[in-house]
């Protein structure tokens, strides 16, 4: 059974950065490639950016290039997104999300992840 | 950006009907490999996202056949018949056919 889990809910100052996880099992981490949306009240279902592990290769949406940072540990099976520079605009919940090749790359979700940014 | 926009925004209905949510592309969702990467997402409260139909009309596994999506170009639906309880939630529609992918404002499903 495909599952991500990802890491828990992070209260954050504005102008820090946050590190999310995305821990993947029951499937081999580097045959697929990771993608990770966002879902905010105002802006609604944004997809961020995709990473393939096993090639360490990312792709980004422009809107998120310079605030979103993918990466993939293959050794944990784990994929990660930072967000830097962090305004309220960034306050959402951030889900990761797994490709069914010739299917969609939105088949398999994580639980989400919510960052919420205040002082 | 391509820019979907569904109606309507919310559904009443009654348990047992039928529903029927439109979304429309700003452009043709036709790629140039000849696929149509337009897909139907449901979001049940308090869940993730999870995939109902992809490239128009193909229903990804487990999902029941009350679940018909239909179109081409750029204006789709999803058909649901015999709504019942486990249906209810918001609906999306999603292109991955140009570059940045999008998705549509959303559909809420609801109970009369």
């Amino acid at each position: 059974e495909v599952k991500l889990q990802q890491s828990g809910d992070e209260l954050v100052r504005p102008g820090a950065s946050v590190k999310i996880s995305c821990k993947a099992s029951g499937y081999t981490f580097t045959n697929y490639a990771m993608y990770w949306v966002k879902q905010s009240p105002g802006q609604g279902l944004e997809w961020i950016g995709t990473i393939i592990p096993l090639i360490d290769t990312t792709s980004y949406n422009q809107k998120f290039k310079g605030k979103a940072t993918l990466t993939a540990d293959k050794s944990s099976n784990t994929a990660y997104m930072e967000l830097s520079r962090l305004t309220s605009e960034d306050s959402a919940v951030y889900y990761c999300a797994r490709l069914e090749p010739v299917v969609s790359p939105f088949a398999y979700w994580g639980q989400g992840t919510l960052v919420t940014v205040s002082s | 950006d391509v820019v979907l926009t569904q109606t309507p925004v919310a559904q009443p209905v009654t348990l047992g009907d039928q529903a029927s949510i439109s979304c429309r592309s700003s452009q043709s969702l036709v790629h140039s490999n000849g696929n149509t990467y337009l897909e139907w997402y449901l979001q049940k409260p308090g869940q993730s996202p999870q995939l109902l139909i992809y490239k128009v009309s193909n229903r990804f596994s487990g999902v029941p056949d009350r679940f018909i999506g239909s179109g081409s170009g750029s204006d789709f639906t999803l058909k649901i018949s015999r709504v019942e309880p486990e249906d209810l939630g918001v609906y999306y529609c999603f292109q991955a056919t140009h570059d940045p992918w999008t998705f549509g404002g959303g559909t809420k499903l609801e109970l009369k």
